[in-house]
């Protein structure tokens, strides 16, 4: 089976700019979290969704949004990108909201100029 | 969230069992013990979870205390390929169905030949 997958795998962009990343769960997950990892850190929570409802939201500003699909692929976007927002994304997905173990993608690589 | 406490790093000599440790000591009742591992900035591998039992699988033991103060993860024989950083996390699961998830920064593990 198909683990989850990103796109795109790097993505270079200036201050100011917007940008989107894409997510696609393993087959029969219906729950998608996002995940932002500084390096040196380890990874922080941005969004959960679950059959296309957002149903938790970290610690980050507005900028950030997200949305779920009827297919339960996910989106997330970023608008106004400071040099902070450079940091590897992550995308994992569960089958239900709740008590189920998370896989992760291999990850969005996002540099900010 | 309960926080969990992990030593930043580690080394094991090749072949040799792994025991990693984390302190949980507030986790509540109802909160599981999860191990991922990352590799070199690739997304975070689950490898084990427990509520209070041990547990096995084809990766490694998860040992819980009985009071779920503390957990070690072992990696039996260690391998080259072994070497990441590895996050003990707990689970909340509120009653929405959100699922939270907090990462530290992990224990990383040099496993040397």
């Amino acid at each position: 089976d198909a683990g989850v997958t990103q796109s795109p795998t790097h993505l270079i962009k200036t201050r100011g700019q917007h940008v989107t990343l894409r997510c696609s769960p393993i087959s029969g997950h219906k729950s998608v979290s996002w995940y932002q990892q500084v390096l040196g850190q380890g990874p922080q929570f941005i969004f959960q969704y679950y059959e296309k409802e957002e149903r938790g939201r970290g610690n980050f500003p507005d900028r950030f949004s997200a949305r779920q699909f009827p297919n339960y692929s996910s989106e997330l976007n970023v608008n106004a990108l400071l040099l902070g927002d450079s940091a590897l994304y992550l995308c994992a997905s569960s089958p239900r909201s709740y008590q189920e173990t998370q896989y992760f993608g291999p990850g969005t690589r996002l540099l900010v100029l | 969230d309960a926080k969990t406490t992990q030593p930043p790093s580690m080394d094991c000599a090749e072949g040799r069992a792994a025991n990693l440790p984390c302190n949980h000591s507030t986790i509540s009742g109802n909160e599981y013990v999860y191990w991922y591992r990352q590799i070199h900035s690739q997304g975070p591998q689950y490898i084990i979870h427990g509520l209070k039992n041990n547990e096995t699988n084809e990766m490694a033991s998860l040992i819980i205390t009985e009071d779920r103060k503390s957990s070690t993860l072992i990696l039996p024989h260690a391998t080259l390929r072994d070497t990441a950083v590895y996050y003990c996390i707990v689970r909340v699961a509120e009653s929405g169905g959100y699922q939270k998830v907090t990462f530290g920064i992990g224990t990383k593990l040099q496993v040397i030949p």
